[in-house]
């Protein structure tokens, strides 16, 4: 069974550019979602996807949007940097049906440091 | 406001001296409390689930259990290996998905 994958493990950007992280999710998955881990702090929820769609967003900007594929997989875009936006992206699979089952499993992560 | 507040923030321990990391929450509607363990850099790798009050999972030297309030992790003689940031989590069904709300963390540091 294959695990949670991320890419790219590393990023370095600046201020103002855009940004894409990728995710696979676990074998037999159906969810993806993501979140950001500021240094010192717990992981905060960015958003939801189930089915390609969003369906659950946490409280981020619009410029943090995403889109999962019919394999699953799914991608974190993040417009227009700022500083504040340097942090590890985690991205966790689940499997959607009866919700005592939805543990979800997370990814190495994407550390994104912005200059 | 669904809220999940860890304690200790930091712990040093010894190598054998068992303790106890506390997870306190308030949360409408539990769908669930998770364990995760974190290593530095690292994603978080899921140790346990508890689902009603009263329930207790063992894993090796970890022990989580469950109130109506809160949850404690137990680590029984402590090694070394089992330094890292251990992260508690609560499942919140809200708009039609469950998503998890974390506390901040306890950094646990076993020392020979």
């Amino acid at each position: 069974e294959t695990g949670v994958t991320q890419s790219p493990t590393h990023l370095i950007k600046t201020r103002g550019q855009q940004v894409t992280l990728r995710c696979s999710s676990q074998s037999g998955h159906n969810t993806v979602s993501w979140y950001q881990q500021a240094l010192g702090q717990g992981p905060q929820f960015i958003f939801q996807y189930y089915r390609e769609e969003e369906n659950g967003r946490g409280n981020f900007p619009p410029r943090f949007s995403g889109l999962q594929f019919p394999n699953y997989s799914s991608e974190l875009n993040v417009n227009a940097l700022e500083l504040d936006d340097s942090a590890l992206y985690l991205c966790a699979s689940s499997s959607r049906g009866n919700w005592a089952q939805e543990t979800q499993y997370f990814g190495p992560g994407t550390r994104l440091l912005v200059l | 406001e669904d809220q999940v507040t860890q304690s200790p923030e930091a712990l040093r321990l010894q190598e054998g001296e068992s303790s106890s990391l506390n997870c306190s929450y308030t949360v409408s509607g539990l769908r669930g409390l998770f364990w995760y363990r974190q290593d530095p850099g690292k994603g978080p790798e899921f140790l346990f689930t508890l689902y009603s009050a009263g329930e207790e999972k063992e894993k090796e030297r970890l022990k989580a259990t469950l109130t109506k309030k809160e949850s404690f992790l137990h680590i029984t003689a402590p090694k070394p290996e089992d330094s890292a940031t251990y992260l508690c989590a609560v499942q919140a069904f809200s708009g039609g998905y469950n998503k998890l709300i974390f506390g901040a963390g306890t950094r646990l540091a076993v020392h020979p």
